[in-house]
């Protein structure tokens, strides 16, 4: 079976840009949680959707902002780039239990 | 969420047992322990987790202290693929909200 699938892997912006980072979920997954990791240091939890509602979000600016498609697929939008927005973004799916989370691989976002 | 305190680092001889101490002293009735790790380069992935009975899958072992207050992620036979860092997780249950609230964790290194 697939895993979690972001998009794209890498990507490099420049200050003041907008950017969309992409996941699809595990088939059968209803949930989807975005997660940001700055070197050094754990994920982050920005959001989580389940069944398209919102579940959850973290201590993050309006700047970011997700949404999840009637396919339970996700986008993750960044407005207005800071350097310090420079991390690995992190997807999961899960049915919405907190053991059942499965990670993909993450998107590396790099800002100049 | 109750707050966790883990040490930085560790290190095991691969075939040893590891064992990775997580104290949350403050962590209140109705909270899991959940423990997840993340390898180098890649999400991370799930492991076990517990309420106050000891747990144990084809993974690793979870031994809860009868206070509670902190808990033992085991790895009976450590390999050079376990090493990683292990997140120790304290997080009541929350129905389909899902939310993860990552510290630093431990970095674990299994040697030869």
């Amino acid at each position: 079976d697939a895993g979690v699938t972001q998009s794209p892997t890498h990507l490099i912006k420049t200050r003041g840009q907008h950017v969309t980072l992409r996941c699809s979920p595990i088939s059968g997954h209803k949930s989807v949680s975005w997660y940001q990791q700055v070197l050094g240091q754990g994920p982050q939890f920005i959001f989580q959707y389940y069944e398209k509602e919102e579940r959850g979000r973290g201590n993050f600016p309006d700047r970011f902002s997700a949404r999840q498609f009637p396919n339970y697929s996700s986008e993750l939008n960044v407005n207005a780039l800071l350097l310090g927005d420079s991390a690995l973004y992190l997807c999961a799916s899960g049915t919405g239990e907190v053991w059942e989370q499965y990670f993909g691989p993450g998107t590396r976002l790099t800002v100049t | 969420d109750a707050k966790t305190t883990q040490p930085p680092s560790m290190d095991c001889a691969e075939g040893r047992a590891a064992n990775l101490p997580c104290n949350h002293s403050t962590i209140s009735g109705n909270e899991y322990v959940y423990w997840y790790r993340q390898i180098h380069s890649q999400g991370p992935q799930y492991i076990i987790h517990g309420l106050k009975n000891n747990e144990t899958n084809e993974m690793a072992s979870l031994i809860i202290t009868e206070d509670r207050k902190s808990s033992t992620l085991i790895l009976p036979h450590a390999t050079l693929r376990d090493t990683a860092v292990y997140y120790c997780i304290v997080r009541a249950y929350t129905g389909t909200a899902s939310k993860l609230t990552f510290g630093t964790g431990t970095r674990l290194q299994v040697t030869l």
